[in-house]
């Protein structure tokens, strides 16, 4: 069955940098493309990025210049790094299978708390 | 393309028919999904395209909708249906609304 899972630190220092690592089962990360979402506590979720099935990347313009999406197929990993974290940056961060409507599995999330 | 959902908190009574509102700033062309997020879960995809039913989702869920506005509808209300709801175009871009959240009454 379709899974994902991320995994990573739940707290970071403001101005360090996030990485979070989205392990697969279930799918070939070469046939679906994997997105990044967040969501802060109470409020609607935000895209982030996608890395694409044939390995080309998209990002959220708002978050371009502090975000880097990549994978390792022979692992089935996802990854995510963000540099510069705030405040506001904290939230559930989930990784999701896409289809072309939409993401259809989401992982469990992982909650992200920036602070000192 | 920002995503307007309406009303941001609803009451209703199991049995109910509710409508749910997402307005795009700009034409969505009918690339819009909806999903329901029930406390500290992930969101479910409910509906894309507009108005395709998930596979397993019950059939009381409808969507409908064109060019700036869509609805959810929820024909009869039941208790598990208590959740947040959120809409997600996939047009120009990919976004999420804001949510709206559905209690009993």
């Amino acid at each position: 069955q379709v899974q994902l899972k991320e995994s990573g630190p739940g707290l970071v220092q403001p101005s360090e940098t996030l990485s979070l690592t989205c392990t697969v089962s279930g799918f070939s990360l070469t046939s679906y493309s994997v997105s990044w979402v967040r969501q802060p506590s109470g409020k609607g979720p935000e895209w982030m990025g996608r890395m694409w099935y044939d390995g080309d990347t998209a990002y959220n313009s708002a978050l371009k210049s502090r975000l880097s999406i990549s994978r390792d197929t022979s692992k089935n990993q996802v990854f995510l790094k963000m540099n510069s974290l705030q405040t506001d940056d904290t939230g559930t961060y989930y990784c999701t299978r896409d289809r072309t409507e939409g993401p259809d599995y989401w992982g469990q999330g992982v909650m992200v708390t920036v602070s000192s | 393309i920002q995503l307007t959902q309406s009303p941001s908190l609803l009451s209703a009574s199991v049995g109910d028919r509710v409508t749910l509102s997402c307005k795009g700033s700009q034409n969505i062309n009918n690339y819009l999904a909806w999903y329901q997020q029930k406390l500290g879960e992930a969101p479910k995809l409910l509906i894309y395209n507009t108005n395709s039913l998930q596979t397993g989702i019950p059939s009381r869920f409808s969507g409908s909708g064109s060019g700036t506005d869509y609805t959810l509808t929820i024909s009869s209300l039941q208790p598990e249906d208590v959740a947040t709801y959120f809409c997600y175009q996939y047009n120009n871009g990919w976004t999420f609304g804001g949510g709206t959240k559905l209690e009993l009454k």
